[in-house]
């Protein structure tokens, strides 16, 4: 069965420091990833995807995540933080349709 | 308007009340969904249209009650709900139900009392 782990429910970092979220996903072919945020009262914004190709993914807001397949992750970067990246970080795979498996999300709190 | 977007942002209602939540999206998607975001879960996809019709209801109990008249919008009617019913409701469409990204509103916060 498909699943999606996101390890850390709580990452606090001070603004302007480097940030890595962490993915595992588990699925037997390449699955399609994707990474959301969602802050405070909002609904969800997609970050960015991958399907296919190159496995560094530039997104918005100046992150990027890697797909590596050997360690089935999927983990979101940002060399430096800023206090508006403050929200929940969802990770989100798809096995081909458009039954996305979600991960209970990682929250982000940022320190002046 | 672009994007997807929800009304009623909030509801309050009784259990026995009825009430709809709807969604309109402006991107020109032929997919639309609804899912439950609870405290602590993950994501719950509870219906799927694609053109105008059902392709999925995700065990969903009758008292919540989908409505898709056209592509762009999509109804959600509830119905003698519960308090576990309490949970932000978000809609979201894809071009298709095919492997497409798809696109989330802000949410209806529910809170049933």
């Amino acid at each position: 069965a498909q699943s999606v782990t996101q390890p850390d429910i709580h990452i606090t970092v001070s603004e302007g420091a480097s940030l890595e979220l962490r993915c595992n996903y588990s699925y037997g072919a390449t699955p399609y990833l994707f990474w959301y945020v969602q802050s405070p009262g909002q609904g969800l914004q997609l970050l960015l995807k991958y399907f296919s190709g190159d496995t560094l993914v530039q997104g918005i807001k100046g992150f990027e995540a890697e797909f590596k397949r050997s360690q089935s992750s999927f983990n979101l970067r940002k060399p430096s933080v800023h206090w508006s990246d403050a929200a929940e970080y969802f990770c989100a795979v798809s096995a081909g349709t458009y039954k996305y498996i979600f991960g209970t999300g990682t929250r982000l709190k940022v320190l002046a | 308007e672009t994007g997807v977007t929800q009304t009623p942002r909030h509801l309050v209602m009784g259990m026995t009340n009825k009430k709809s939540l709807k969604c309109e999206q402006h991107l020109g998607h032929n997919a639309m969904y609804w899912y439950k975001q609870s405290a602590k879960k993950p994501l719950e996809l509870m219906f799927v249209y694609n053109f105008k019709e059902q392709t999925e209801n995700n065990s969903v109990p009758s008292r919540f009650s989908p409505e898709c008249p056209n592509s762009s919008h999509l109804f959600l009617h509830l119905h003698t709900l519960q308090p576990e019913d309490s949970a932000l409701y978000l809609c979201a469409s894809s071009q298709t139900v095919r492997q497409e990204t798809q696109y989330f509103g802000p949410g209806t916060r529910l809170l049933v009392l």
